[in-house]
């Protein structure tokens, strides 16, 4: 979706890594939501930002929502095999439908 | 039920036959989405059903899919004389309400040979 961009499209790092991925709107976030999806399986909920400034962490993984709301970043600590997957960012946006719209996700492989 | 179910989880049809698709959202939840998923891309949104307003369509690819949810539960997305460019994971999503997060079905993969 051009209204919510993810970058970068694929990540290939090295296990013990750290890693950054980052999700950008051109317009004001209600809402930004960050899933998982590995291959052949169900999204899985990561995060939830709803605040400027707001940052959440959950094990390795820190999530936060720039003070203007139009950016996030997923951050991976340390990065494992069982990191892989395709991460996706999904938004609401302040006045909208609640139309929920989700980036074009990042790919990441972890190596060994 | 526990969560959001959908079915089939697995339809191949012929092109030009139309299929139906179905979503079971999770009790309660007054929003519903699909999404279609193609190989290694993101999630396309379709549609939106919030309570008993009328539908967000605006992201139905074109006149061939449509999507009814009955009494604010079940919702079924009809695809009408199925084109191989349909091919794709077709999800769905429900949400208490807005502003929340979604929980996911597991997707119906839809082959159209």
């Amino acid at each position: 979706s051009q209204e919510l961009e993810q970058s970068p499209q694929s990540l290939i790092v090295q296990e013990g890594k750290n890693l950054t991925i980052n999700c950008t709107s051109s317009k004001t976030l209600y809402g930004l939501y960050w899933y998982k999806q590995k291959y052949g399986e169900g999204l899985i909920f990561l995060m939830m930002l709803q605040k400027g400034g707001e940052e959440k962490s959950h094990e390795k993984i820190t999530a936060k929502l720039d003070e203007k709301k139009q950016q996030s970043s997923l951050h991976i600590t340390a990065s494992q095999p069982s990191h892989a997957g395709i991460y996706l960012c999904g938004a609401d946006w302040t006045g909208a439908t609640n139309k929920l719209i989700f980036g074009t996700g990042t790919l990441l492989a972890v190596q060994p | 039920g526990a969560g959001v179910s959908q079915s089939p989880s697995n339809k191949v049809t012929e092109k030009g036959k139309d299929v139906e698709l179905r979503c079971d959202p999770i009790s309660g939840h007054t929003a519903l989405y699909w999404y279609r998923q193609s190989l290694g891309q993101g999630l396309e949104f379709l549609i939106y059903f919030q309570g008993n307003s009328a539908p967000d369509k605006s992201g139905l690819p074109s006149d061939r899919f449509s999507a009814e949810r009955t009494g604010g539960s079940v919702s079924t997305l009809t695809i009408q004389r199925t084109q191989q460019e349909d091919s794709a994971v077709y999800l769905c999503a429900s949400r208490p309400d807005s502003n929340e997060k979604l929980f996911f079905g597991s997707g119906t993969q839809l082959s159209v040979l």
